[in-house]
């Protein structure tokens, strides 16, 4: 079962920064907080990871809470390719655990020109 | 350094036939998630495996399902006596180690007709 909880769908104008909003209010302290993205039918994408501190790669930052209870991702200039469902996760990180990644519902990111 | 390859990328069988999915990982990767997404519904946790070993098998359906991770070669799904239900899309994902992140192939839509 999921452990985040994300709005269905949301739309930004291409240019624009796209912010995307994630809770998680029970994580624990050994869980990462991941996001993937699924273009259309294709396998899903890797974008970034983060524990506690606020991460960023070439594709998106990753703002954590210091309570670590929510996050957002960031996508600093949104394209249209950009359109995608981006699910936000919850993994455990001890050696007692499959490490497995439990997709929810996710966001539905539209893009506008 | 190939992605995670999947083949056959569309495959159709008809009822009560075998299908056979396989998986090469990346490069470098031991560990390797099945996955199932259903049409017009989300990812669904099947199975992960190390090399030669099942680790979790928590979201395989109990019959008719099966996978493995030889030593050498590609990890293999397998279905027997496919089913209409059976029609989805299948990922694989892989990872070098088990608190990485995991890179997903493009899948392989099984049609059952």
């Amino acid at each position: 079962d999921a452990k985040t909880t994300q709005p269905p769908s949301m739309d930004c104008a291409e240019g624009r920064a796209a912010n995307l909003p994630c809770n998680h209010s029970t994580i624990s302290g050994n869980e990462y907080v991941y996001w993937y993205r699924q273009i259309h039918s294709q396998g899903p994408q890797y974008i970034i990871h983060g524990l506690k501190n606020n991460e960023t790669n070439e594709m998106a930052s990753l703002i954590i809470t210091e309570d670590r209870k929510s996050s957002t991702l960031i996508l600093p200039h949104a394209t249209l390719r950009d359109t995608a469902v981006y699910y936000c996760i919850v993994r455990p990180n001890v050696m007692d655990s499959s490490y497995k990644l439990i997709f929810g519902s996710g966001t539905r990111l539209l893009v506008r020109p | 350094n190939a992605g995670v390859m999947q083949n056959p990328r569309h495959l159709v069988r008809r009822r009560g036939q075998e299908a056979r999915l396989r998986c090469s990982p990346m490069k470098g990767h031991s560990h390797v998630y099945w996955y199932r997404q259903l049409p017009e519904e989300g990812l669904k946790f099947m199975v992960y495996l190390q090399k030669e070993n099942i680790i979790d098998e928590s979201g395989m359906p109990k019959e008719r399902f099966s996978a493995e991770f030889p030593k050498e070669g590609p990890s293999i799904l397998r279905i027997q006596q496919v089913v209409r239900g059976d029609s989805a899309a299948y990922f694989c994902a892989s990872s070098p180690q088990q608190m990485s992140e995991a890179f997903f192939g493009q899948g392989t839509r099984l049609t059952v007709v």
